[in-house]
């Protein structure tokens, strides 16, 4: 049984960098890609990019310029980091296992991260 | 990019009775090369992660209890709950593949009239 565990900071102030990973336990981690996904409170989800084992990524245009998601295959984790958040970036962020990719079967419990001053 | 629009935005259904969503994208999401549509619907119940439930556009997710069914082609999908449950409340999701950024609907809210 896959398990997603997520883990990071959940309060930030306005122009910090919010970083958070999650660890894939009890399945392969290489057959797959791997996706963040957030969701401000009471709204939908967004798509923030996705990793595979070997570190090719794919990044929201949306938020490109501030995201970076990293891999530490051998120990099965992937990590996300987004730069000079602001208060929109509030949300609850969520890790996912992409099967075919892109929809998405498996999650991690989420994390609440809130930017307030 | 693909804007995927769900409607309606809620909805209130009596137990036993069929509820209705549908999902329209701003582009095709049938891939010509296999003839399947890269559409999934997801399931949220409060304070959880979505969890999936037919993807493909109607090929059930393992588990998921086939009173969950999804049609349609192209742009235009539905997703049917045939007999609605006390468990089936919650917000449902659909969402393209065809193309990065994939991109979700804005989530249709089911409750119990």
């Amino acid at each position: 049984q896959v398990q997603l565990q997520q883990w990071g900071a959940g309060l930030l102030k306005p122009s910090e960098t919010l970083s958070l990973t999650c660890g894939v336990y009890g399945g392969s981690f290489s057959d797959y890609y791997w996706s963040w996904i957030r969701q401000p409170p009471g709204k939908g989800l967004e798509w923030i990019g996705d990793i595979n084992h070997s570190g090719s990524t794919n990044y929201n245009p949306s938020l490109k310029s501030r995201v970076t998601i990293s891999v530490d295959t051998p120990e099965n984790q992937l990590s996300l980091r987004l730069s000079s958040v602001t208060a929109a970036d509030t949300a609850v962020y969520y890790c996912s296992r992409g099967r075919s990719r892109y929809h998405f079967d498996i999650w991690g419990q989420g994390t609440m991260v809130t930017v307030s001053s | 990019d693909i804007v995927m629009t769900q409607s309606p935005d809620s909805l209130a259904v009596s137990l036993g009775e069929r509820a209705t969503i549908n999902c329209k994208s701003s582009h095709s999401v049938l891939y010509s090369s296999n003839n399947k549509n890269s559409l999934a619907w997801y399931q949220q119940k409060p304070g959880q992660p979505p969890k999936l439930l037919i993807y493909w556009a109607f090929t059930r997710e393992s588990g998921v209890p086939d009173r969950f069914s999804g049609s349609g082609s192209a742009t235009d999908f539905t997703l049917t709950i045939s007999s609605l449950q006390a468990e089936d409340v919650a917000v449902y999701y659909c969402q393209q593949y065809y193309s990065a950024p994939v991109s979700f609907g804005g989530g249709t809210k089911v409750e119990i009239k």
